[in-house]
């Protein structure tokens, strides 16, 4: 099956810093990732979404000089916390699409936690 | 601007129940609905994906059925299992958009 990798899984850092985040398909190829965060007890919310060689198409209220995101190859997506700050800590969660298929299913990794001390 | 709730938000139950999880949308036009699990802590699971030309799936203990009409699908639990406990998630894909709106899950506690 699909698999989608995130890492680090769980960083801790001081306000004021940048952390990036990597999400990787490992088996297949992705011209399409996803970032989302999720609070704790609440549900997954967009943050972006990531096509491979282009700029990423971020939604409402998410900004994008804060959250930078580069998805330079077919199997990579960095999310980038520019001047972290508490909060930003959260659970970050991205999940691709398989290049070249239907598009039905994402696939989503297991989550980052990042806490901003 | 399509919507997705899910009741109720917590349920906990004795181990061998059979559950009925909900999930509500607002906007029919659907391209497909899938059921998610989640771990504390963890990722999401795929459990069932429902194409829009489809009344319902199944895997193993689990079945999920969609009804676009009134915007609802449902998640069937049979024989619950202290294992089953998690938080399940149900999400929407519209037509020509990749994106998938989430519901605000149902944190599920099966005890022994």
């Amino acid at each position: 099956g699909a698999v989608v990798s995130q890492h680090p899984s769980r960083v801790i850092c001081k306000s004021g810093t940048s952390v990036k985040i990597e999400c990787r398909s490992l088996d297949f190829q992705a011209t399409t990732m996803f970032w989302y965060r999720q609070f704790p007890k609440k549900s997954l919310m967009l943050m972006a979404t990531s096509n491979e060689g282009s700029k990423a198409t971020y939604e409402q209220g998410v900004e994008k000089d804060k959250f930078l995101i580069n998805h330079a190859s077919l199997t990579l997506s960095t999310l980038t916390v520019t001047s972290a700050h508490p909060e930003d800590s959260s659970f970050y969660i991205c999940s691709a699409i398989l290049a070249g298929g239907p598009g039905i299913e994402q696939f989503f990794g297991p989550g980052t936690r990042l806490t901003v001390l | 601007k399509q919507e997705v709730t899910q009741i109720p938000a917590a349920l906990s139950v004795p181990e061998g129940e059979n559950l009925v999880l909900n999930c509500s949308f607002t906007d029919s036009a659907i391209y497909n609905l899938q059921w998610f699990r989640q771990d504390p802590g963890k990722g999401l699971t795929s459990l069932l994906l429902i194409q829009s030309s489809q009344r319902e799936q199944t895997s193993g203990r689990l079945n999920a059925s969609l009804d676009k009409s009134s915007g609802r699908s449902t998640l069937y639990i049979a024989a619950s299992q202290p294992g089953d406990s998690a938080t399940y998630l149900c999400a929407s894909k519209g037509w020509g958009t990749d994106k998938l709106i989430f519901g605000t899950g149902t944190r599920l506690q099966v005890f022994p």
